[in-house]
């Protein structure tokens, strides 16, 4: 069964520092969603892009976070200037079209620790 | 938040059916239930979905009550890796494509050897 791939699964990064977790969705998908989930806490949307444009965004997809699909495969998350709060696992989904009836497919995540 | 009350937990004895509600009583017409689960810190998995009629896959069975205000996940022969979060989620059809999944707590269910 096709799957949604991350990397790296365990990320750990000095404060201020910059980040860049990566997604490669699944073949003939065309929408991508990232979601975070501090430790204990709920899952929580911050994105989803679409033909190389953001589509929906959460409140907490703020300036300090960017998406991108530089090579037509890989989809990004990049944090800058991270803080320890942004530790946190960080899920990628993706989906085959939008609508309501389609499910999003989520990888295993990327556990982002920042000290 | 989510629009979904669910459990806190719940047990279930290792090969028995495991009924897991959710109650959703302001969905719209036009919005789906969705079930995932969360194994430890996995991703979300995807289980099952429907919108009015009762649905069954390889996984699981969806029971959708007529009014449509509630639901029942059924794994009918649970076996200890079904030890999990499962989430009720209900999303919009049109224009939900990029919509994110709203998730809420979930129901731990733990199946007991």
């Amino acid at each position: 069964e096709p799957e949604v791939t991350q990397t790296p699964s365990h990320q750990v990064t000095q404060m201020g520092q910059e980040v860049i977790l990566r997604c490669v969705p699944i073949s003939n998908h065309l929408y991508f969603y990232w979601y975070r989930q501090i430790l204990g806490q709920k899952v929580e949307f911050l994105v989803s892009f679409y033909n190389n444009e953001i589509s929906e965004k959460s409140e907490i997809f703020d300036d300090q976070f960017s998406v991108e699909r530089p090579d037509g495969s890989n989809f990004t998350l990049k944090i800058r200037s991270t803080k320890l709060e942004d530790s946190a696992m960080y899920f990628c989904a993706t989906s085959p079209w939008p609508g309501g009836d389609q499910p999003q497919h989520f990888g295993d995540g990327t556990r982002l620790s920042i000290l | 938040d989510a629009k979904t009350t669910q459990p806190t937990s719940m047990d279930c004895a290792e090969g028995r059916a495991a009924n897991l509600p959710c109650n959703h009583s302001t969905i719209s017409g036009n919005e789906y239930v969705y079930w995932y689960r969360q194994i430890h810190s996995q991703g979300p998995q995807y289980i099952i979905h429907g919108l009015k009629n009762n649905e069954t896959n390889e996984m699981a069975s969806l029971i959708i009550t007529e009014d449509r205000k509630s639901s029942t996940l059924i794994l009918p022969h649970a076996t200890l890796r079904d030890t999990a979060v499962y989430y009720c989620i209900v999303r919009a059809e049109s224009g939900g494509g990029a919509d994110g999944l709203t998730f809420g707590k979930g129901t731990h269910l733990i199946i007991q050897p």
